[in-house]
């Protein structure tokens, strides 16, 4: 079955840029989705297809995949983005989702 | 306002079945596919299953297939989830999420789950 690799934890100062990695075979050749969870809250759509932003979501948070790996960039990060962010794609009709990150603001 | 609420979560044994019903409101909902995705206590996000707009289209994780049952009632704006054979791995938070599907000359793709329910809890225990 195909997955999805993410760190479990990356830390970032404030003011300064998040990079979270999610890393599968070819995910380059399949759109991404990155999804933000904060304690105790449902999931929020934070890019899809990649690279585009819903409406709402701040422009700090941009998306990018490649090759193997997608990556969600979080410039000027700020206190309240301290949260899980999961990665996910779709594979032979099946949802994948990474096994998600912990970012710290500290 | 667009919303998703779950409802049908509790306690059950082993062996048990459970069905979890998603209310949709301030949207077409006929127009949108739907998933469901649970998160065991403490773990990630899983995708669960998958039904087209229409309902004619169920996709299962593996852990779930043969045990779980997607469906839904664009009359009544609604999303179940019939769930048998439950075990303990079974015991999460069970979120239904929209979606659309887009598709042009070439290709069709997903364009992503952008809400979510609030969640229904299911404990499985013995």
């Amino acid at each position: 079955s195909y997955e999805l690799t993410q760190p479990p934890s990356v830390s970032v100062s404030p003011g300064q840029t998040a990079s979270i990695t999610c890393s599968g075979d070819k995910l380059g050749d399949k759109y991404t989705w990155w999804f933000q969870q904060r304690p105790g809250q449902s999931p929020v759509l934070v890019i899809y297809q990649d690279d585009r932003r819903p409406s709402g979501i701040p422009e700090r948070f941009s998306g990018s995949n490649s090759g193997n790996t997608a990556t969600l960039t979080i410039s000027g990060t700020q206190a309240m983005d301290d949260a899980d962010y999961y990665c996910q794609a779709w594979d032979s009709s099946t949802g994948v989702f990474g096994g998600g990150t912990k970012l710290t603001v500290l | 306002e667009v919303r998703l609420v779950e409802s049908g979560g509790g306690l059950v044994q082993v062996g048990g079945s459970r069905r979890l019903s998603c209310s949709a409101s301030g949207f077409s909902f006929s127009g949108f596919e739907m998933n469901w995705v649970r998160q065991a206590p403490g773990k990630g996000l899983e995708w669960v299953s998958h039904i087209s707009s229409r309902g004619t289209t169920m996709l299962y994780a593996d852990s779930v297939k043969g045990r779980f049952t997607i469906s839904r009632d664009n009359a009544k704006n609604s999303l179940y989830l019939q769930m048998n054979s439950l075990s303990a791995e079974d015991t999460a938070v069970y979120y239904c999420a929209r979606d659309r599907l887009h598709c042009d000359s070439t290709s069709c793709y997903f364009e992503g789950m952008d809400v979510w329910g609030q969640g229904t809890t299911v404990t499985v225990s013995s």
